[in-house]
């Protein structure tokens, strides 16, 4: 069985800090990374995508890909109070077009 | 004006019933998904299509169906059979990535509740 695994939350930071989001996964042979924002009671909206190890920043958002450990990861910096959300990890496996999705961490930023 | 469009966006069933929720997307994608959404869960994949007249079954395909005969149409029917339908429907279309895997794009939901 394959799987996507995130701490729920709540994660709770100040308006300014950065905010850490973190997800690992099962099937080693995973190629392609996502993560989604997702507000209450809405869709979830892609943010970010990652193929390759290392960082790749998109403005104040930056995903982490270590293949090696099996891990990825999403900073958020200078957080905002419209940045609370759920963000939901997604990992495509080799060869699949189909997202495995984790069960989201629920970021809450603070004034 | 680009997008993926889900109706209804709120539906009320009685038990026995089947419904059936659209899904349409004017993206020109060759590829779209299903999936379910339970509270304090992730997603979960119902069917999936990648071509015109085909369709896979996903995860949890038991009680629904579905059929693809236009690039822009996905409806799901939710039958009878499926016993705990209440939840929130996702569609989703995607396109190949840069780097090969495909991005995938949401509509706003249906969200499904049985009486």
């Amino acid at each position: 069985q394959k799987e996507v695994e995130q701490n729920s939350g709540p994660l709770s930071v100040p308006e300014g800090a950065i905010a850490s989001l973190n997800c690992t996964y099962s099937d080693r042979g995973s190629q392609s990374f996502f993560w989604y924002r997702q507000y209450s009671g809405k869709s979830p909206e892609l943010i970010m995508s990652i193929y390759s190890n290392g960082d790749k920043e998109d403005g104040r958002f930056t995903a982490q890909l270590n293949k090696a450990s099996q891990y990825v990861s999403l900073l958020i910096r200078d957080s905002q109070p419209s940045d609370s959300a759920t963000y939901l990890c997604a990992v495509e496996g080799d060869n699949t077009d189909k997202l495995i999705f984790g069960t989201g961490t629920r970021l809450q930023v603070f004034p | 004006d680009g997008g993926i469009t889900q109706s209804p966006k709120y539906l009320f069933r009685k038990e026995g019933q089947n419904v059936t929720l659209s899904c349409e997307q004017n993206l020109n994608h060759d590829a779209m998904y299903w999936y379910r959404q339970d509270p304090g869960q992730g997603l979960r994949l119902i069917y999936y299509s990648q071509i015109v007249n085909d369709f896979q079954k996903g995860d949890i395909a038991e009680g629904y169906s579905v059929s693809r005969e236009k690039k822009e149409s996905f409806p799901l029917t939710v039958t009878s059979a499926q016993k705990n339908p209440t939840a929130f429907y996702l569609c989703a279309s995607s396109i190949p990535g840069l780097a090969g895997g495909s991005e995938q794009f949401f509509g706003p939901g249906t969200r499904l509740t049985v009486l």
